[in-house]
């Protein structure tokens, strides 16, 4: 299968800072990425979808202004959650289109 | 909102088949039935995917009724490492892959 990574896999922040995350497809190239959220004891939530070259496509209820998606490459995406607070806290998981879906690893966030 | 419908939880004796069971009942005629697990704090991994017949891989095998209304994902000789919550979901392919993610099934296996 292919390999999709992100970077960090784990990030403290304090509340009213902004964090940066990464999401890369190792083997290959993805014109579509997707970045979903997890609480605790939930399923996944679709935020947006990256598309390469063009603005992203945010889900019904998230803030294009606080969770800002470049897609600059076809194998990169970041996510950057902007002023973040502690409600934001969550479990961040990318994934890049190929034949399937390839998901990453998914970034533990914590704003204290 | 998710178009599908699982048990929150199951359990399954190590050796054993584990069969999940799924309802789509809206799916249209050229969704797809996508499952995916994911094992505690990772990323979710893709099992199988079908449209209308049959299909198995190396991970499993996936049997749709003939309606479409329904599946079944079958682990043929399921181990602890297969622990995880399963999802089903039911996607165009080829749309860029768009997936919403219902609450899935916490299956257990147990020794």
């Amino acid at each position: 299968g292919a390999v999709v990574s992100q970077h960090p896999s784990r990030v403290i922040c304090k509340s009213g800072t902004s964090v940066k995350i990464e999401c890369r497809s190792l083997d290959f190239q993805a014109t579509t990425m997707f970045w979903y959220r997890q609480f605790p004891k939930q399923s996944l939530m679709l935020m947006a979808t990256s598309n390469e070259g063009s603005k992203a496509t945010y889900e019904q209820g998230v803030e294009k202004d606080k969770f800002l998606i470049n897609h600059a490459s076809l194998t990169l995406s970041t996510l950057t959650v902007t002023s973040a607070h502690p409600e934001d806290s969550s479990f961040y998981i990318c994934s890049g289109s190929r034949d399937e879906q390839y998901f990453g690893p998914g970034t533990r966030l914590t704003v204290t | 909102d998710a178009k599908t419908t699982q048990p929150p939880s199951m359990d399954c004796a190590e050796g054993r088949a584990a069969n999940l069971p799924c309802n789509h009942s809206t799916i249209s005629g050229n969704e797809y039935v996508y499952w995916y697990r994911q094992i505690h704090s990772q990323g979710p991994q893709y099992i199988i995917h079908g449209l209308k017949n049959n299909e198995t891989n190396e991970m499993a095998s996936l049997i749709i009724t003939e309606d479409r209304k329904s599946s079944t994902l079958i682990l043929p000789h399921a181990t602890l490492r297969d622990t995880a919550v399963y999802y089903c979901i039911v996607s165009f392919y080829n749309q860029g892959g768009k997936l919403i993610f219902g609450q899935g099934t916490e299956l257990s296996v147990k020794p």
